[in-house]
């Protein structure tokens, strides 16, 4: 069965450092987006991604946060400059249509540690 | 702005009982769709029922079934003859006609006891 896969699992990086998390999306998806979880709080959105631009964000996506899609697989969140409260877990998910009507798929999430 | 609330942070239940998780939210949107997620233990997350608003019948999957009451806002999922692989996070989640987000609620743990 198609899943999203996310690498790596557990990232651990210093403050200040950029960071790239990776997410390859089912095939044939159109519609990307990433969340993320801080311990014990809600999953919070962050970007969706669709037709190679950003279709919305929230506030915390802000300048220190960048999506693309540099190929045909793959879908990246980059932080640019990692702060403590970045530490969270974030979760990449796809769908084939709009969120409403079709099942976004997650993938099982990197956790990041920012030290 | 909308907001998913769920008051149950842990429960628990017998395997081969029913189960009711409760959810309830808040928007401003006329139409809106409403899910339940479920996370297993170092799993994906996955869809389990999805909800449209401007739908009166409740919807079911196999042995999930929702009861949706849109004037109380409340979105509760009822879970039929638990299996222990039913174990899992549950997540509510809502999102407006035109939105590209979901906006999810923290979570209710539950476990089946064999």
């Amino acid at each position: 069965e198609p899943e999203v896969t996310q690498t790596p699992s557990h990232q651990v990086t210093q403050m200040g450092q950029e960071v790239i998390l990776r997410c390859v999306p089912i095939s044939n998806h159109l519609y990307f987006y990433w969340y993320r979880q801080i311990l014990g709080q809600k999953v919070e959105f962050l970007v969706s991604f669709y037709n190679n631009e950003i279709s919305e964000k929230s506030e915390i996506f802000d300048d220190q946060f960048s999506v693309e899609r540099p190929d045909g697989s793959n879908f990246t969140l980059k932080i640019r400059s990692t702060k403590l409260e970045d530490s969270a877990m974030y979760f990449c998910a796809s769908s084939d249509g709009w969120v409403g009507t079709t099942e976004a798929f997650f993938g099982q999430g990197t956790r990041l540690t920012v030290v | 702005a909308q907001t998913v609330t769920q008051s149950q942070p842990e429960m628990s239940v017998q395997e081969a009982e029913t189960v009711t998780l409760s959810c309830t939210y808040d928007t401003s949107e006329s139409n809106y769709y409403l899910f339940w997620y479920k996370q297993p233990p170092s799993r994906q997350m996955i869809l389990v029922i999805r909800q449209e608003a401007y739908k009166q019948q409740n919807a079911t999957e196999n042995r999930f079934s929702v009861n949706f009451q849109k004037a109380a806002k409340s979105f509760s999922l009822k879970i039929s003859d638990s299996q222990l692989g039913d174990t899992a996070m549950y997540f509510c989640a809502l999102t407006g006609a035109g939105s590209y987000q979901l906006t999810f609620g923290k979570g209710t743990k539950l476990s089946v006891i064999p």
